[in-house]
């Protein structure tokens, strides 16, 4: 079956680093790629995705990159600050057979240290 | 514009009865999705639904688990004779159509059984 996978499951950077979490799907006919940023105890919420006729999308200082051939994708934050520290869940959405179905990576864990 | 609502926020059961979770989609969306959530771990699919229609369950376990979306009032997950282990947040998203279309989640519902 359809399957993401994520790395690293956990990240510690200081402020004003990047951070760069990757992620990898099986399934061909994915075509559709969010990111969710979940702080505790609240809800995932979509910062940023990207569909799979583009390969990079940027919105200030997060983007995203995507190589269909590989089937790898990844998210990239610049200037990070400590309310980005949270958890990063990356998803693949197929549309085979007509609906889509969101698998998600088994997250990030962004610590960003002052 | 009100956004995904689920109640409620949290729910206590004991071993052996019946926890009853709702998500009232997006206006405008007519399409619901569940997601369990186990502590530390990421989003895993459960069900779904559109209008009076289960579209896929396949993530949803086959005994004690239903879900519904009728054709007026909230989706509702249904989980008979809980057991500790059915203890997690459970995240409701919805979405105007179904293919390559941004899936928004609601707060979730805490379950908690004792």
């Amino acid at each position: 079956g359809e399957n993401v996978e994520q790395h690293p499951s956990t990240l510690s950077v200081q402020e004003g680093d990047s951070a760069v979490i990757k992620c990898t799907y099986s399934d061909s006919a994915s075509n559709y790629f969010p990111w969710y940023k979940q702080e505790l105890g609240k809800r995932p919420q979509l910062i940023i995705d990207i569909r799979s006729n583009v390969g990079e999308k940027k919105d200030q200082r997060i983007a995203v990159t995507l190589n269909k051939t590989a089937k790898h994708f990844s998210l990239h934050i610049t200037e990070t600050q400590p309310e980005d520290s949270a958890v990063y869940f990356c998803a693949a959405i197929s549309a085979s057979g007509g609906y889509n179905k969101l698998i998600f990576g088994a997250g990030t864990r962004l610590a960003v240290h002052p | 514009n009100a956004g995904v609502m689920q109640n409620p926020r949290h729910l206590v059961r004991r071993r052996g009865q019946e926890a009853r979770l709702r998500c009232s989609p997006m206006k405008g969306h007519s399409h619901v999705y569940w997601y369990r959530q186990l502590p530390e771990e990421g989003l895993k699919f459960m069900v779904y639904l559109q209008k009076e229609n289960i579209i896929d369950e396949s993530g949803m376990p086959k005994e004690r688990f239903s879900a519904e979306f009728p054709k007026e009032g909230p989706s509702i997950l249904r989980i008979q004779q809980v057991v500790r282990g059915d203890s997690a947040a459970y995240f409701c998203a919805s979405s105007r159509q179904g293919t390559q279309e941004t899936q928004y989640f609601g707060p979730g519902t805490r379950l908690l059984v004792l």
